[in-house]
């Protein structure tokens, strides 16, 4: 069965510091990737996605992603982190079905 | 502008009562989908359906019924039965490919009167 394990809960970071919000995924086949952000009491904005191809993956607000098979990872990173970065990112994958499987979310705290 | 609509925004329920949260969607996509979100849970999959008028369970189904008589809709009925009702209740849909992300609402926070 696949599963995706978000290390972190809570990742507390600097303004200005650069953020890394880590995703390993386990999945039998070559998986769909996504990154999701969830403002407080809202639902989730897709910030990025790996299909195929490149597997540098660049998203919205400055967020990109780098999928490493031989790892099975899709860490999250933004060079310099904003006060707006705050929020809950979640990772997912897919493998071929239309169900994604979800990571439980890591908080992500910006210090001023 | 396409996108998911959720409502209420804010639902209370009584003790031995059933309440209804809609979703209706104009974005054209076949699957729809209902997570319950807890603190520390991440989404957990309640329905979702990938054609009209056809359904299955997600993992914590208990509880809850859908129903898929539109496209553009699934409504959700939390019933007497969910003991534990009180969370985020989230809707999205996507298209039939895998490769399509989907798309949410912006959720109905349901409370026990």
């Amino acid at each position: 069965a696949q599963s995706v394990t978000q290390l972190g809960s809570h990742v507390s970071v600097s303004e200005g510091a650069l953020v890394l919000l880590r995703c390993n995924y386990s999945s039998s086949v070559p998986p769909y990737l996504f990154w999701y952000v969830q403002y407080p009491n809202q639902g989730l904005q897709l910030l990025l996605k790996y299909t195929t191809g490149a597997t540098l993956v660049k998203g919205i607000n400055g967020f990109e992603a780098e999928f490493k098979k031989s790892e099975t990872s899709f860490h999250l990173t933004k060079p310099s982190a904003h006060m707006s970065d705050a929020a809950e990112y979640f990772c997912a994958v897919s493998d071929r079905d239309y169900q994604l499987i979800w990571g439980a979310g890591t908080k992500l705290i910006i210090k001023p | 502008d396409g996108g998911i609509t959720q409502s209420p925004k804010y639902l209370f329920r009584k003790e031995g009562q059933n309440v209804t949260l809609s979703c209706e969607q104009n974005l054209n996509h076949d699957a729809m989908y209902w997570y319950r979100q807890d603190p520390g849970q991440g989404l957990r999959l309640i329905y979702y359906s990938q054609i009209v008028n056809d359904f299955q369970k997600g993992d914590i189904a208990e509880g809850y019924s859908v129903s898929r008589e539109k496209k553009e809709s699934f409504p959700l009925t939390v019933t007497s039965a969910q003991k534990n009702p009180t969370a985020f209740y989230l809707c999205a849909s996507s298209g039939t490919n895998p490769r399509q992300p989907q798309h949410f609402g912006d959720g109905t926070r349901l409370s026990i009167l």
